[in-house]
């Protein structure tokens, strides 16, 4: 198993440009995450999702769009990039099963927006 | 939503205890964990607590749960070199939404 995937490994975008994030977890997991690290600030959760088809809003949304039309995927969207949005961005997921609800992460992606 | 803390450095010598404090707002958090960060990697799980137990205990690491005080810790025994990364401490209520603290940097001294 691969585990959580990410890609791109790093990344610089210029203010007001659009860009995708992507995560793939090949572990049949129906719950998904995207959170953001910021130094000194642990990590936010951005948006969640309980499994194919729904999503839901975490701590720190705003300016960012999710989907999930597959167990697999889990895409984070950044539309008209801004400063503010330069951090290190980690994917996980969890099983339903087992108890622990423990997370996998991916490698991450690190954004920096100029 | 709910804060969670922690302090942001600890530096031990090898072969002491090392212990990470950790503390919450929600009396309701029925899941609490312990996550290591290598450099350039993501979080892993070391080690986790549900809300209806005082300690846990794994190898060389102990947690300890104070409800009352909203006080979590990890205790790291005879700690290595190798343990030097950032502990996040992290804690749910439904395990649908995960509330992480900021991460305490642990150096090791040869």
């Amino acid at each position: 198993n691969a585990g959580v995937t990410q890609t791109p490994k790093f990344r610089i975008l210029k203010i007001g440009q659009s860009m995708t994030l992507q995560c793939t977890q090949d572990m049949n997991h129906n719950y998904m995450y995207w959170y953001r690290q910021d130094p000194g600030m642990g990590l936010k959760l951005i948006y969640y999702s309980v499994g194919a088809g729904i999503t839901d809003k975490g701590e720190v949304p705003n300016g960012y769009n999710v989907s999930r039309s597959t167990t697999e995927d889990f895409p984070l969207r950044l539309e008209l990039a801004a400063p503010s949005q330069t951090s290190v961005y980690f994917c996980a997921s969890r099983s339903t099963s087992g108890g622990s609800y423990e997370q996998y992460f991916g490698p991450g992606t690190r954004l920096t927006v100029t | 939503g709910e804060d969670v803390e922690q302090s942001l450095f600890l530096s031990v010598r090898e072969g002491d205890s090392s212990v990470i404090n950790c503390t919450y707002t929600d009396s309701s958090s029925t899941y609490l964990y312990w996550y290591k960060q290598e450099p350039g990697a993501g979080l892993q799980l070391l080690t986790y607590i549900f809300s209806n137990m005082d300690m846990k205990q794994d190898q060389r690491l102990t947690v300890l749960l104070n409800k009352k005080d909203k006080h979590l810790s990890l205790r790291i025994a005879d700690t290595q070199t190798g343990d030097s990364a950032i502990y996040f401490c992290a804690v749910s209520n439904t395990g649908n939404q995960f509330y992480f603290g900021t991460g305490t940097s642990l150096t090791v001294i040869p």
